[in-house]
């Protein structure tokens, strides 16, 4: 089956503390692995696309890394306005629809 | 700016009612979707379509109906609303071509609906 695991389930940060986000993964045949953040009240917003192990994309303060299991989300250096939900999710192996994880609720303190 | 639309923010409806959520889109996309989120949940596949008058079940249709007339609009329809309905709906709308930086997904801004 399918499906999308993030952890942490929240994460508080102070401004300037770097961490990472964990999504872990099972689906045959990875076709695009994707990050979006949702603010409270609002749809989700597309980051980033990773198709293939190895692969990285830096957006801002974000960097989004893939292995064959896994993908990470590396906040550096926070501001308060990075607080949001992000979302992993993958293409289901039929490749018809996006498969969502639960998300990871980010809180940035200055 | 490219857009998904959704008709009503917030929607309170009673039990019983048949419920229209309407999503339109600007981009000329092929494929459109319906998701629920729930706390603790979260983004849960309802319907999809990948064309006009097209229609294919996610996973958790049961008590769901969906309508594609014309391209840019597809139609969520609760046939009888009840209590355990009362979530927020997110449209979405994507290329039919999955390639890189224009599969991401576009999401409306949500409709949450309560059913009293």
């Amino acid at each position: 089956e399918d499906q999308v695991t993030q952890s942490p389930e929240a994460l508080r940060l102070q401004e300037g503390e770097s961490s990472s986000l964990n999504c872990s993964y099972t689906v045959s045949g990875l076709r695009g692995l994707f990050w979006y953040r949702q603010d409270p009240g609002k749809g989700p917003e597309f980051l980033f696309t990773l198709y293939s192990a190895g692969e990285e994309k830096e957006k801002e303060r974000l960097k989004a890394t893939l292995t064959k299991k896994e993908s990470f989300l590396h906040i550096t250096a926070p501001k308060p306005e990075d607080s949001a939900t992000y979302l992993c999710a993958v293409l289901n192996q039929a490749g018809t629809a996006l498969i969502f994880g639960k998300g990871t609720t980010l809180s940035v303190s200055s | 700016d490219v857009k998904v639309t959704q008709s009503s923010r917030y929607l309170v409806k009673r039990t019983g009612e048949k419920v229209f959520l309407e999503c339109v889109q600007d981009m000329d996309h092929e494929n459109m979707f319906w998701y629920r989120q729930d706390p603790g949940l979260g983004l849960r596949l309802i319907y999809f379509s990948y064309d006009v008058k097209m229609k294919e079940k996610g996973d958790i249709p049961e008590g769901y109906s969906v309508s594609r007339e014309k391209k840019e609009r597809f139609s969520l329809i609760l046939e009888s609303a009840s209590t355990n309905q009362t979530s927020m709906y997110l449209c979405a709308s994507s290329l039919r071509t999955p390639g890189q930086n224009n599969y991401g997904y576009t999401f409306g801004s949500g409709t949450r609906l309560t059913v009293v």
